[in-house]
């Protein structure tokens, strides 16, 4: 079956270490994005990619950074320099490039917790 | 430029009606709806674009009245299934034609 995996479901992370949180996407879909959910709050987008080999910046990208090498994959790392980073991260893709007209397939989630 | 979605929650018995709402300050090309349950993932349910058509789902209907720029989602007859908590998302085809969420409603439906 297509989907998005996201991996690891669970992570646990000292404060000064950087993250990688992987997005794999089998849907063939040109558009990969990144969003951020903490409680009481709405969606908030940190990158976003549109096609391969590049990326924008979203709403809260500082202290975060991606990379788009292959169409399917869109892994974001959280560094150090995020001040905040306990959250439960939401990889999204569309097949749209063009978020006004396309669904979002969600995967899974990744909660990350600094410790 | 967040939209405001009311109410913040609600508690329903299985079968009664609920209506959730989302209204934007600026003036929408499209709303976009999703349903979470806690500790998943959204699953989309329907897109709104102005002037377009609209895209249902199942006993989910929704409208979109451009010019109160506002859109309503009906739950009709609702189901234990249907609790989670709702997101709407706009776009005022501004820059980048970004996706602006709401905080979400929470609905709970009871046996």
């Amino acid at each position: 079956d297509g989907g998005i995996t996201q991996s690891p479901k669970y992570l646990f992370r000292k404060e000064g270490q950087n993250v990688t949180l992987s997005c794999e996407q089998n849907l063939n879909h040109d558009a990969m994005y990144w969003y951020r959910q903490d409680p009481g709050q709405g969606l908030r987008l940190i990158y976003y990619s549109q096609i391969v080999n590049d990326f924008q910046k979203g709403d809260i990208a500082e202290g975060y950074s991606v990379s788009r090498e292959k169409k399917e994959s869109f892994p974001l790392t959280v560094t150090s320099a995020q001040k905040n980073p306990t959250a439960f991260y939401l990889c999204a893709s569309s097949i749209s490039p063009d978020r006004a007209t396309g669904e979002l397939f969600f995967g899974e989630g990744s909660r990350l917790t600094v410790l | 430029q967040q939209p405001v979605q009311s109410p913040q929650a609600v508690i329903l018995r299985e079968g009664e009606d609920a209506v959730i709402n989302c209204s934007s300050s600026k003036a929408l090309y499209s709303v976009h709806w999703y349903r979470q349950k806690h500790g998943e993932a959204p699953v989309f349910l329907m897109i709104l674009l102005k002037g377009g058509e609209q895209k249902g789902h199942d006993k989910i209907s929704a409208s979109f009245n451009e010019k109160k720029q506002q859109s309503s989602l009906y739950l009709t007859a609702s189901q234990l299934s249907y609790s989670g908590t709702y997101f709407c998302g706009t776009d005022d085809a501004g820059n980048n034609r970004k996706l602006i969420w709401g905080l979400g409603t929470s609905l709970a439906v009871n046996p």
